[in-house]
């Protein structure tokens, strides 16, 4: 069975610094993942995906995130965070089959 | 290209009655996938719907049941509600390839 940790709940950090959000996955076959936003009351945005080739993956508002097979990771990175940037953040696995698993989450709230 | 959109946005019912709540997918895409997201939690999946027929289905009781018309909009049913039910549902809709969800909004259930 898939499933996925998101190793830091919350993270708080000062606007423009950088900021790494953690995500662990486990699976027997080869996935597909996610980073998707949430914003307070909204559904889910995706922020970026890695399907297969470069394990660096580019995504909107300049995040990227980095698949590392061997340490069955997938950290969500961003040199430097804005005010708008404060949201929840949740990672998710995919396998090609009928179900997305997600993460519990991660809140990263930005300060000014 | 018209996004996922889900109704009604807001609900408030009584524990013991029956909700249906409603999404139509994004354009070309011909599966829908719903999911629980309680407060403070990640989605969990419900079930999803391809081309009309279940194709998957999480920990979820049969009193959770869904639908798919031919136009591939999708409907979710719970019954004899619970408290417990009260959660943010959000249907995601995809092609047949499964590997990017686009979400709607959600739609906030909560059971008094």
């Amino acid at each position: 069975a898939q499933s996925v940790t998101q190793l830091d709940s919350q993270v708080p950090v000062f606007e423009e610094a950088p900021v790494e959000l953690r995500c662990n996955y486990s699976s027997s076959v080869s996935v597909y993942l996610f980073w998707y936003v949430q914003y307070p009351n909204q559904g889910l945005q995706l922020l970026l995906k890695y399907l297969s080739g470069s394990t660096l993956v580019k995504g909107i508002n300049g995040f990227e995130a980095e698949f590392n097979k061997s340490q069955t990771s997938f950290h969500l990175r961003k040199p430097s965070v804005h005010i708008s940037d404060t949201a929840e953040y949740f990672c998710a696995v995919h396998t090609g089959g009928f179900k997305t698993i997600f993460g519990a989450g991660t809140r990263l709230f930005v300060k000014a | 290209e018209t996004g996922v959109t889900q109704s009604p946005t807001h609900l408030i019912k009584t524990r013991g009655q029956q909700v249906t709540l409603r999404c139509s997918s994004q354009s070309g895409h011909n599966t829908v996938s719903w999911y629980q997201q309680a407060l403070g939690q990640g989605p969990q999946f419900i079930f999803q719907y391809y081309r009309e027929e279940e194709n998957g289905r999480g920990n979820f009781p049969p009193r959770f049941s869904g639908l798919q018309f031919p136009n591939y909009s999708s409907e979710l049913n719970v019954n004899a509600l619970e408290l417990d039910d009260s959660a943010l549902y959000l249907c995601a809709s995809s092609d047949s390839m499964n590997t990017e969800a686009f979400f709607g909004q959600g739609t906030r259930l909560t059971v008094v």
